[in-house]
């Protein structure tokens, strides 16, 4: 079984300031780990992912994970955020077949 | 560009109609994906494809039903549309791997009244 874990639904954040979304996640088996961004009234759209290799992933639009494996976490971060990043962030799992998502963080970037 | 498509954006249903939901895409991709996604609740697997004609049932599949006739199109149809179906329905695809990302289309907003 595995499980996704986002913590903060809603973070509200001033535009050019820095802002960490957590992930966290359980599975008894190997995963990949993604986080997708969905924009109003759209679906959602690879942010980036991490299949293997560095922890440091770079990603779309400026924004990076670290995944860290001693504390089952895949949270993502943007140093300088822009109105434009306003949306909600999805952190899911895969193993096999099977993804899971967490419930989401809506990120609101105020002027 | 890849895409995956939606038959509708916005859908409105009457309490016990069939309601044919339709998804395509055009990346030969033999994986594709139904979910529902609920504020609060993130998104919830209804049912996926691995395969033409192959069907396996996700976390929530209790009153509905796939097809998947052909490779491109993957269809959601709810036998008897109730209330607490009222919901946005999101399609994805993706290659064969789980280091693959899905790709979403941009969803169906159904209200069933």
């Amino acid at each position: 079984a595995q499980s996704v874990t986002q913590l903060d639904s809603q973070v509200p954040v001033f535009e050019e300031a820095p802002v960490e979304l957590r992930c966290n996640y359980s599975s008894s088996v190997s995963v990949y780990l993604f986080w997708y961004v969905q924009y109003p009234n759209q679906g959602l759209q690879l942010l980036l992912k991490y299949l293997s290799g560095s922890t440091l992933v770079k990603g779309i639009n400026g924004f990076e994970a670290e995944f860290n494996k001693s504390q089952t976490s895949f949270h993502l971060r943007k140093p300088s955020v822009h109105i434009s990043d306003t949306a909600e962030y999805f952190c899911a799992v895969r193993s096999y077949q099977k993804v899971t998502f967490g419930t989401g963080t809506k990120l609101q970037v105020i002027p | 560009d890849v895409k995956v498509t939606q038959s509708s954006r916005y859908l409105v249903k009457r309490t016990g109609e069939k309601v044919f939901l339709e998804c395509v895409q055009d990346m030969d991709h033999e994986n594709m994906f139904w979910y529902r996604q609920d504020p609060g609740l993130g998104l919830r697997l209804i049912y996926f494809s691995y395969d033409v004609k192959m069907k396996e049932k996700g976390d929530i599949p209790e009153g509905y039903s796939v097809s998947r006739e052909k490779k491109e199109r993957f269809s959601l149809i709810l036998e008897s549309a109730s209330t607490n179906q009222t919901s946005m329905y999101l399609c994805a695809s993706s290659g064969t791997g789980e280091y693959y990302e899905q790709y979403f289309g941009p969803g169906t907003r159904l209200t069933v009244t």
